[in-house]
């Protein structure tokens, strides 16, 4: 299994601004990703984050609203910019191991107002 | 239609009583099926992973899947009230990394 620690685990924003949330591991992963989950919804992929590459963006996700960072195998970022208040929802950073299984952190509850 | 359709209850029930939940999905090339339990305000935690079809059993927890009826259910035995949370179930292909969420069950177990 894999240790995942999140900051912050809530925040609540202005609309217009900008939010860096961070995922740490406490092992070398290769495989990073980062979800969104909303009121009701299913957990949705936002985008896959490998160290070493850019990361791979799923549809309806653009890399100018979530610019994601991956500078090593235990560490990355997603900002979420220019918030709006559709932007509220809890991120979730997960990491995949060798079995295929997928861990994921606390969440960051982000409210926009 | 979703590729995973899970009902999102509230399901409430009594301490002790076995508990089924229960996914369907659409896409044949799903390989790999998980069940994950999400207690409020926590991020989801794997509880059960199988492939292909067939069950798996770990203590009161079995997970069932059957591919020809694409249809994937988890059984909680002598449900406890600690067993309240959301469960969501998650699939995936062969060969991929992403994976396909329910939109999560909520169960309470009342004592």
């Amino acid at each position: 299994s894999a240790v995942i620690s999140q900051k912050p685990s809530r925040d609540i924003c202005q609309r217009g601004t900008s939010l860096t949330i961070q995922c740490q591991v406490d092992s070398q992963v290769t495989m990073m990703f980062w979800y969104r989950q909303q009121p009701g919804q299913s957990l949705t992929l936002i985008a896959t984050a490998n160290q070493g590459s850019e990361a791979t963006y799923e549809s309806g996700f653009v890399i100018d609203k979530f610019p994601i960072s991956r500078p090593n195998l235990t560490f990355s970022t997603l900002t979420v910019s220019n918030m709006s208040p559709e932007d509220s929802s809890i991120y979730l950073c997960s990491v995949g191991v060798m079995t295929g299984e997928l861990f994921f952190g606390e969440g960051s509850r982000l409210t926009v107002l | 239609q979703k590729e995973v359709e899970q009902d999102p209850g509230p399901l409430s029930v009594p301490e002790g009583a076995i508990v089924s939940l229960n996914c369907t999905y659409s896409n044949s090339a799903f390989q790999y099926f998980m069940w994950y339990r999400q207690y409020s305000r926590k991020g989801p935690e794997l509880l059960m992973y199988t492939y292909s079809s067939g069950n798996k059993e770990d203590g009161r927890f079995t997970a069932q899947v059957d591919k020809s009826s694409k249809y994937i259910s988890l059984f909680i035995r002598d449900s406890q009230p600690s067993d309240s949370a959301t469960y969501l179930c998650a699939m995936s292909a062969y060969n991929t990394d992403k994976l396909i969420f329910g939109t999560g069950t909520r169960l309470q177990v009342f004592p």
